[in-house]
């Protein structure tokens, strides 16, 4: 079985610009969540989506938003781009996305913003 | 408020056993996780500890729990060159936001 693909897996955006990363989960697995990795530190939570609906946001301003599809793909989206704003964003899977669930995650989308 | 805190860099030989040890702060805290990442890639799950266990066992690892101190341990036996990587210790948070909460990760060198 494929394990959580993220999509693109690097790219390079000037500042204003928008992007969207997009996330398959694992098959079977209805909760994804959005994690954003700036270099040296460790991950920090944006967005939960479960049953395609918004179950956690994380402390990241209105430029961020994300949507889950009937098939529990996801998009990441981000607007108004600033430099700030690169880091590797990691999408995790998990079935259920309550507690005890093994998470996993994919092999991320890197982002720089020049 | 909600901390993780891991050590910044472990070094060790070839053969001997890694010890990474990780602080939380939120007692309500379930689930602990360790991950590991290496250059350029994405997170791997290592495994996980329910916060009821004292030690979980798998193949390698060790995971020890002491829920009194709030403190987590991975123990690695037998550290190889391929497990040179950074070691990402996260507590699950399960209030209104269902998140995991990362340290800053450990980075481990394994030197032949």
């Amino acid at each position: 079985d494929a394990g959580v693909t993220q999509s693109p897996t690097h790219l390079i955006k000037t500042r204003g610009q928008q992007v969207t990363l997009r996330c398959s989960p694992i098959s079977g697995h209805k909760s994804v969540s959005w994690y954003q990795q700036v270099l040296g530190q460790g991950p920090q939570f944006i967005f939960q989506y479960y049953e395609k609906e918004e179950r956690g946001r994380g402390n990241f301003p209105d430029r961020f938003s994300a949507r889950q599809f009937p098939n529990y793909s996801s998009e990441l989206n981000v607007n108004a781009l600033l430099l700030g704003d690169s880091a590797l964003y990691l999408c995790a899977s998990s079935l259920l996305g309550t507690a005890g669930n093994t998470i996993y995650f994919g092999e991320g989308s890197w982002l720089t913003v020049v | 408020g909600e901390d993780v805190e891991q050590s910044l860099f472990l070094s060790v030989r070839e053969g001997d056993s890694s010890v990474i040890n990780c602080t939380y702060t939120d007692s309500s805290s379930t689930y602990l996780y360790w991950y590991k990442q290496e250059p350029g890639a994405g997170l791997q799950l290592l495994t996980y500890i329910f916060s009821n266990m004292d030690m979980k066992q798998d193949q390698r690892l060790t995971v020890l729990l002491n829920k009194k101190d709030k403190h987590l341990s991975l123990r690695i036996a037998d550290t190889q060159t391929g497990d040179s990587a950074i070691y990402f210790c996260a507590e699950w948070e399960a209030g209104n936001n269902r998140k995991l909460i990362w340290g800053l990760g450990t980075s481990l060198a394994v030197n032949p």
